[in-house]
């Protein structure tokens, strides 16, 4: 299993550029989540889904879209580009319905990250 | 959202002990994980605590008291390798899919 999976590792845009941001997943998590992680803030939810079709907003969505066509596949979208948005962005999928069993079950799996830059 | 606090940065010597806390609002609790992260990587998930006590993991354990909204990470006989940062992170209660990160802490391990 290759697990979470992002492309591109690195990304330069200007400001006002659309990009997409890939996550793809094979471990047939029904659950699958964005992250940016800035200096001295942690990560920080932007959106998430818990199945094809089902999406919703963490604590910081806005200038962010995703979609979930597929349980495999879940892009992030920037329409147009901010020089806030310059973070490291991360992917994380996990199993449903393993709430109550704690444990390694429960957790989030980490794609290796995106490092965008806005100009 | 949560507030949850965690020391910036802590610098331990090889083969001591080494404790990182973690404290957060009480309301809105349903789990908490705590993650390490070495520079350049993707987190990897370390333990995971619901209900208050130790749990003991090797070298790692996670302490939880609920009540005064407070989590301990005990990293045993440091090693290098251990050098990295550790996340801490709660799980909302209303909504099981909203995850809380603390900012992390830089752990130095030193010869």
């Amino acid at each position: 299993n290759a697990g979470v999976t992002q492309t591109p590792k690195f990304q330069v845009l200007k400001t006002g550029q659309s990009m997409t941001l890939q996550c793809a997943q094979d471990m047939n998590h029904e659950y699958m989540s964005w992250y940016r992680q800035d200096p001295g803030m942690g990560l920080r939810l932007i959106h998430y889904s818990v199945g094809a079709g089902i999406t919703d907003q963490g604590e910081v969505p806005n200038g962010y879209n995703v979609s979930r066509s597929t349980t495999e596949d879940f892009p992030l979208r920037l329409l147009s580009a901010a020089p806030s948005q310059t973070s490291v962005y991360f992917c994380a999928s996990r199993p449903l319905g393993l709430e109550l069993a704690g444990g390694i079950e429960d957790t989030q799996y980490f794609g290796p990250g995106t490092r965008l830059t806005v100009l | 959202g949560q507030n949850i606090d965690q020391p910036t940065e802590m610098t331990a010597t090889e083969g001591a002990i080494v404790q990182i806390n973690c404290t957060y609002q009480t309301s809105g609790f349903n789990g908490l994980f705590w993650y390490q992260q070495h520079a350049g990587e993707a987190p990897t998930f370390l333990s995971y605590n619901v209900l208050d006590g130790l749990e003991e993991k090797g070298r790692f354990s996670s302490f939880l008291s609920r009540s005064k909204g407070y989590s301990y990470l005990l990293l045993k006989e440091l090693q290098m390798k251990d050098s990295a940062s550790y996340l801490c992170a709660v799980r909302g209660l209303y909504n099981f899919n909203k995850f809380y990160f603390g900012s992390g802490t830089k752990l130095n391990v030193k010869p």
